[in-house]
């Protein structure tokens, strides 16, 4: 089945580093949604991108889409503590009514104030 | 609007007992799920629903059965009870549409099975 794997597992930073989360897949996606879970909370909907190289932007944060539509990252800009929680990637591989989201791992960001 | 709600926010049962989760939300979404997620393997979809009256096997349902009798409520049903099932339950949302599958988490619930 469909795989999507995500790295690093863990990163710490000093506020104002910036961080990088890599998300791959084993097959093509169709598209893929990035989501934040703060410690304790459940996981929230950043955003998603269907095109092949796509990039969106949300203030500090800015997503790729590969070419080949099987990988993607997440970039923040100079952290803030604000931005501690876990990220993760999911993908979908079909556009049919059965296709479901394969999460990656997660990336747990701690920021040092 | 509520978005989605789980019950309960917290159980802890003993090997071999059963119990139900229950998930509602009033959105009128069309699509409802069932995660579990464990440290370091983010989320894993149990059973999920395309709609009223349909359920569906996820990657890891054994161990679990769901119903949908009502579209804005999804149940969640251990029949008996395994310390492997000790996790934190997700249930979420989603309109189905042709751009927009974002999903809605609730807040979960944390079992512990001893």
């Amino acid at each position: 089945g469909q795989q999507v794997m995500q790295i690093p597992q863990y990163q710490h930073v000093q506020e104002g580093e910036d961080f990088t989360t890599y998300c791959n897949s084993s097959t093509t996606l169709s598209n893929i949604q990035w989501y934040k879970q703060r410690p304790g909370g459940h996981p929230v909907f950043l955003i998603q991108l269907v095109k092949s190289g796509e990039v969106k932007k949300q203030k500090r944060l800015t997503f790729q889409f590969g070419e080949a539509k099987k990988n993607s990252s997440l970039h923040i800009t100079a952290t803030q503590t604000t931005d501690v929680g876990t990220y993760f990637c999911a993908g979908r591989s079909g556009e049919t009514s059965g296709s479901r989201l394969t999460f990656g791992e997660g990336t747990q960001l701690t920021v040092n104030p | 609007n509520a978005g989605v709600t789980q019950t309960p926010k917290f159980r802890v049962l003993k090997t071999g007992q059963s119990m139900t989760l229950l998930c509602a939300q009033d959105m009128n979404h069309e699509y409802m799920y069932w995660y579990r997620q464990d440290p370091g393997m983010g989320l894993r979809l149990i059973h999920y629903s395309v709609g009223e009256g349909t359920t569906a096997k996820g990657e890891v349902p054994d161990g679990y059965n769901v119903s949908r009798l009502k579209k804005q409520n999804f149940l969640l049903g251990l029949e008996s009870a395994a310390p492997s099932q000790t996790s934190v339950y997700f249930c979420a949302s989603s309109y189905f549409g042709q751009r927009n599958y974002e999903q809605y988490f609730g807040p979960g619930t944390r079992l512990t099975v001893t």
